[in-house]
């Protein structure tokens, strides 16, 4: 059974670095195509994709958010840690640890097939 | 573009079909796959590559894509699907990519 468990703070002020943990169970991220995605959710909006780490250490950053996100991995403790610099209140949200799977469908596809339970984050001053 | 465009409501009679489509030039490139997301919970995914159901997603649930709309269908649809929906799928550049969201209601 795969579960992923986010952690992290669940009131950040402006500005500082927010810094959040997955840890999963289930797979391994040294099997070849498995990965693991934070999405996150506003509260009355909807999904944004945020940043991927791959098997293979490959990493996808959201294109508007790229400069303040950085995502790693620890295949020893089964986590994956997303860091984001200079929150705003905006970044208030829920936010997802997801495993994202590769397979062939005629070329190489990847997709969310399950997601964690997410844990909200206010930044508030 | 990268954006993929939904209709934030729609609405259907129990009992009877409902297509929830969403819109975007990736779509024509790149498989969609679908989330169901009930209130106060996480998604979950319903269909994936455009067309195929996870293991325990019920068959009412079907998805389909042509040109730059992928669909999804639910046939007879019950009280229990009354849920917000997303697409899904990618940009030319790897990242992924969410629709809006269809709010569903079942009357």
């Amino acid at each position: 059974q795969v579960t992923l468990r986010e952690s992290g703070p669940a009131l950040v002020k402006p500005t500082q670095t927010l810094t959040l943990t997955c840890t999963f169970s289930g797979f391994s991220l040294t099997t070849t195509g498995m990965c693991v995605s934070w999405v996150r959710q506003p509260p009355g909006k909807a999904l944004e994709w945020l940043a991927r780490i791959d098997w293979d250490g490959d990493k996808y950053y959201n294109t508007s958010l790229k400069t303040r996100l950085s995502i790693s991995k620890d295949t020893s403790k089964n986590q994956v840690v997303l860091t984001m610099t200079n929150v705003d209140p905006a970044d208030t949200a829920t936010y997802y640890c997801t495993r994202v799977v590769r397979q062939l469908i005629n070329y190489y596809y990847f997709y969310i097939d399950v997601w964690g339970k997410g844990t909200t984050v206010t930044v508030s001053s | 573009s990268s954006e993929l465009t939904q209709d934030p409501a729609v609405s259907v009679a129990l009992g009877q079909t409902v297509r929830i489509t969403c819109q975007g030039d990736s779509l024509r490139n790149y498989y969609a796959s679908w989330y169901q997301q009930k209130p106060r919970q996480a998604p979950v995914l319903v269909i994936y590559g455009n067309n195929n159901r996870p293991s325990g997603i019920p068959d009412r649930f079907s998805g389909s894509s042509s040109g730059n709309t992928a669909s999804l269908t639910i046939t007879g649809a019950q009280a229990g699907d009354e849920a917000d929906y997303y697409c899904s799928s990618r940009d030319s550049k790897g990242s992924h990519v969410f629709g809006g969201g269809t709010r569903l209601t079942v009357l």
